[in-house]
């Protein structure tokens, strides 16, 4: 099956500072990519959908200029979350859609904000 | 009221169990409707799409109840190795491809 790759895998930060996670599809073009944040027990909440040459639509209550989107390429897109805090650290999942539309996961990062 | 809701268990079973997992949706316009496998601290994985006739994949069976916005997951004979989170997932018309998970139903299979 397609793969999606997210780097990095964990990150641990103090808190101020930024910081960025790639999501990748390895073997197909997303024109569309989705970012979920998913909190201990809780289930994945989406945060915005990314589109390949525009900007990305956010959903209500996600802040646009902290949680920064951007989807360069076919097979990339960036989520910066800006000056973290504590209450950022979660679980954040990308997901790719393909021609099919069909929706492949990312492996999620881990962030940590100390 | 959430929009996918589910019990979240968890729901502790013995091994060789059959177990069944609830799932209601509030939105009418619903199109597609999906269950993901999630582990801990992984991404959820697609387990199978709930068609309207009912559909089985091995020792899975998924039925879907529009008049009753209700769908359910039918787990027999269970394994250890099927210890995870169920998350019931619906795709809404209109929606693109946005997914909406619920908040999941955690299984827990043991000797």
């Amino acid at each position: 099956g397609a793969v999606v790759s997210q780097h990095p895998s964990w990150v641990i930060c103090k808190s101020g500072t930024s910081v960025k996670i790639e999501c990748r599809s390895l073997d197909f073009q997303a024109t569309t990519m989705f970012w979920y944040r998913q909190f201990p027990k809780q289930s994945l909440m989406l945060m915005a959908t990314s589109n390949e040459g525009s900007k990305a639509t956010y959903e209500q209550g996600v802040e646009k200029d902290k949680f920064l989107i951007n989807h360069a390429s076919l097979t990339l897109s960036t989520l910066t979350v800006t000056s973290a805090h504590p209450e950022d650290s979660s679980f954040y999942i990308c997901s790719a859609v393909d021609r099919a539309h069909e929706q492949y996961f990312g492996p999620g990062t881990r962030l940590t904000v100390t | 009221r959430k929009e996918v809701e589910q019990d979240p268990g968890p729901f502790n079973v013995p091994e060789g169990a059959t177990v069944a997992f609830n799932c209601t949706y509030s939105n009418s316009a619903s199109q597609s409707f999906f269950w993901y496998r999630q582990d801990c601290r992984k991404e959820p994985k697609l387990l199978m799409s709930v068609y309207s006739s009912g559909n089985e994949d091995g020792r899975f069976t998924a039925q879907l109840n529009r008049a009753s916005q209700y769908i359910s997951l039918l787990i027999r004979d269970s394994k250890l190795s099927d210890s995870a989170t169920y998350l019931c997932v619906v795709r809404y018309t209109g929606g693109g491809n946005k997914l909406t998970f619920g908040t999941g139903t955690q299984l827990k299979v043991e000797l």
